[in-house]
């Protein structure tokens, strides 16, 4: 089965410290793999993917995630957290199909992250 | 510049009417996914557009689940003789590829639909 794993559905953290959202996936072949995250009452917004390259990858507002491979995990991370980062993370991975013409973005569940001041 | 936009944004329904969901992705994108979001359930995956190839439909829960993209542009999710397990936000999106698989999704705000 190609899916991808997002083991707790709430993470809190004091604001300051570092945060680390968890992200585990199971796909035929290369995956390549996305963090989103949700406000409140708004669409998912984009913010950092790895395709190939350096395994730590930097995106929006501070934030990186770490791809290891052999733990197939794409762990979403940040140094220090603020109260602005509470919000609804998704991790997603894309797959080839089994038709191969395409590769569909599979969505984890979602963890819930609080920070708190 | 637009995002990807929904209408409506909410949408109350008696059960066992049918309702449609537009939505109009960020203009030069091909490629218009829609996703289902329930409370607690993540991101399901119903349907993908990509150009002028046949849809990827394999995600429509059941044949009351329907859609269209007129034109490579506009898409109507229709849902005929709605169930209140209907009830979530429909989320729609757009990319400009998927050719590279490396495009990230620009989400609309979707449409929450609850059906009593």
């Amino acid at each position: 089965a190609q899916s991808v794993a997002q083991p707790e559905d709430q993470v809190n953290v004091a604001e300051g410290n570092p945060l680390t959202v968890k992200c585990t996936y199971s796909v035929s072949g290369n995956p390549y793999l996305f963090w989103y995250v949700q406000y409140p009452n708004r669409g998912l917004q984009f913010l950092l993917k790895y395709i190939t390259g350096d395994n730590l990858v930097k995106g929006s507002y501070g934030f990186e995630a770490e791809f290891n491979k052999s733990q197939t995990s794409f762990h979403l991370k940040k140094p220090s957290a603020l109260v602005s980062d509470s919000a609804l993370y998704f991790c997603a991975v894309r797959y080839l199909i089994s038709s191969g013409s395409a590769r569909q973005l599979t969505f984890g569940s979602g963890t819930q992250l609080t920070v708190l001041p | 510049g637009a995002g990807v936009s929904q209408s409506p944004s909410n949408k109350v329904t008696e059960k066992g009417k049918d309702v449609e969901l537009r939505c109009d992705p960020i203009s030069g994108h091909t490629a218009l996914y829609w996703y289902r979001q329930s409370l607690g359930q993540g991101l399901e995956f119903l349907i993908y557009f990509q150009g002028n190839s046949a849809p990827d439909k394999s995600g429509l829960p059941s044949d009351r689940f329907s859609a269209e993209r007129t034109g490579g542009s506009v898409s109507t999710l229709t849902i005929q003789r709605t169930q209140q397990e209907d009830s979530a936000v429909y989320l729609c999106a757009s990319s400009r590829r998927t050719g590279v698989y490396n495009s990230p999704l620009h989400f609309g705000n979707g449409t929450r639909l609850t059906v009593t």
